[in-house]
């Protein structure tokens, strides 16, 4: 176990709808980054947020958006799904905001989002 | 520009034997090194590291990776392969002068433990 807790599980939505995944950090661990994981595509960096705020962008699409709140929880809102969006989406945690380098990155158990 | 590379989509190995899974990577300066196992259905949990010092980096589960600067490699390696340790490896590379601070990702391999 980790220490990063990811909800839900499994979502299963229609296409045109928004979703929101919740990620909650490993205790002490400022930065939250989000990961999305399909078949074709491996693992995509999508977001990083550090302490509250954004501190670097991968490819995430216009129609994602995240955030970290005051007790460091994130939160990524997926919105006008597509077939496409279907995927695992992973939040993985560190300490630093990954200036040190040696700075690990914990992964959650992911969110498996299946979209009809 | 920053890469890493795994060769090998799928690696096969019988139960008892050495195995490696194999990693390269391209950076402008000098790199911190990752590794990552995942297991089906699961999220992926960090294997091993280098940073800076002994070349031969040991961690869980008996894996071992050794940093190769002049190949730029960084392959995993375990002397005595387990049916438990099929799984996805994935390698991933941040250089150390790079203010982005992000890692980037290989494809992964695939390594199958035959009994």
């Amino acid at each position: 176990d980790s220490g990063v807790t990811q909800t839900p599980k499994h979502l299963i939505t229609a296409t045109g709808q928004r979703v929101t995944l919740r990620c909650s950090p490993r205790s002490g661990d400022l930065s939250v980054y989000w990961y999305q994981q399909s078949l074709d595509q491996g693992l995509q960096f999508l977001i990083q947020y550090y302490n509250g705020e954004e501190r670097a962008k991968g490819n995430i699409l216009e129609r994602f958006s995240a955030q970290q709140f005051p007790d460091l929880h994130s939160e990524l809102n997926l919105s006008s799904l597509e077939l496409g969006d279907s995927a695992l989406y992973f939040c993985a945690s560190s300490a630093l905001q990954g200036a040190s380098g040696g700075d690990t990155q914990y992964f959650g158990p992911g969110t498996r989002l299946t979209v009809l | 520009a920053q890469s890493v590379a795994q060769p090998e989509d799928q690696v096969n190995v019988a139960e008892g034997n050495p195995l490696t899974v194999k990693c390269t990577y391209s950076v402008s300066g000098n790199p911190y090194l990752f590794w990552y196992v995942q297991y089906p259905n699961r999220g992926l949990q960090f294997l091993l590291k280098y940073i800076t010092g002994d070349n031969l980096v040991k961690g869980s589960y008996g894996f071992e990776a050794e940093f190769n600067k002049s190949q730029t490699s960084f392959h995993l390696k375990k002397p005595s392969a387990l049916v438990s340790d099929s799984a996805l490896y994935f390698c991933a590379v941040r250089d150390k002068t790079d203010s982005n601070y992000q890692l980037i990702w290989g494809a992964g391999t695939k390594l199958i433990i035959k009994p």
